[in-house]
């Protein structure tokens, strides 16, 4: 069964540092998503993109992060400046036809 | 926009017990997804209702989309201690490819 691959599984980072979470979609999807959860919360959506572009964000999204695509397999999720209630699980998805496949997960940890 | 609900928010089981979780629209759904999340895991999913009335079985799990396309349903028959987890159906927003947003679910604990 295909997977959506995400590394690292683990990240534990200083306040205001920068990081990048890697994801490997599905390789015939062309939806691909970023989504966290909070320890104990819902899982809310971040970010969708589409044919190299972002197609919707939500407000959790704003100028601390952004997303790439930067080659035919990697999308990645970069939090600049990172603060201590960015500290969550985060998820990438991607999609086709019918239904998301999430990957594992990163959990990241500020501090 | 549309708002999905879903009750109960917990359910306590026995093994062997029969478990159903709901999940109603104000608006009509042009589809409805299930997933489920295990304890510290991540959401997988389990299958997605497009047709009115359509009934659909994997295993001991059955899913049902209302005839009016505004609820649905999922049942589990004699849970066993693996059916732990939340079980949700996040709103689609009337596409297949659009954001999904997430209540909180259905937690379901199931007692040996």
């Amino acid at each position: 069964e295909p997977e959506v691959t995400q590394t690292p599984s683990h990240q534990v980072t200083q306040m205001g540092q920068e990081v990048i979470l890697r994801c490997v979609p599905i390789s015939n999807h062309l939806y691909f998503y970023w989504y966290r959860q909070i320890l104990g919360q819902k899982v809310e959506f971040l970010v969708s993109f589409y044919n190299n572009e972002i197609s919707e964000k939500s407000e959790i999204f704003d100028d601390q992060f952004s997303v790439e695509r930067p080659d035919g397999s990697n999308f990645t999720l970069k939090i600049r400046s990172t603060k201590l209630e960015d500290s969550a699980m985060y998820f990438c998805a991607s999609s086709s036809v019918g239904g998301y496949t999430f990957g594992s997960g990163t959990r990241l940890t500020v501090v | 926009g549309q708002q999905v609900m879903q009750i109960p928010q917990y359910q306590h089981v026995q093994e062997g017990e029969d478990f159903t979780t709901y999940c109603n629209s104000s608006t009509t759904l042009s589809n409805i997804q299930w997933y489920k999340q295990r304890p510290g895991g991540h959401p997988v999913f389990l299958i997605q209702l497009v047709k009115s009335g359509e009934v659909k079985k994997q295993k001991r799990l059955t899913f049902q989309f209302g005839e009016a396309k505004k609820n649905s349903s999922l049942h589990i028959t004699a849970t066993q201690t693996t059916d732990v987890g939340t079980y949700f159906c996040p709103n689609a927003g009337g596409t297949s490819y659009g954001k999904l947003t997430f209540g909180q679910g259905t937690i379901l604990t199931v007692h040996p």
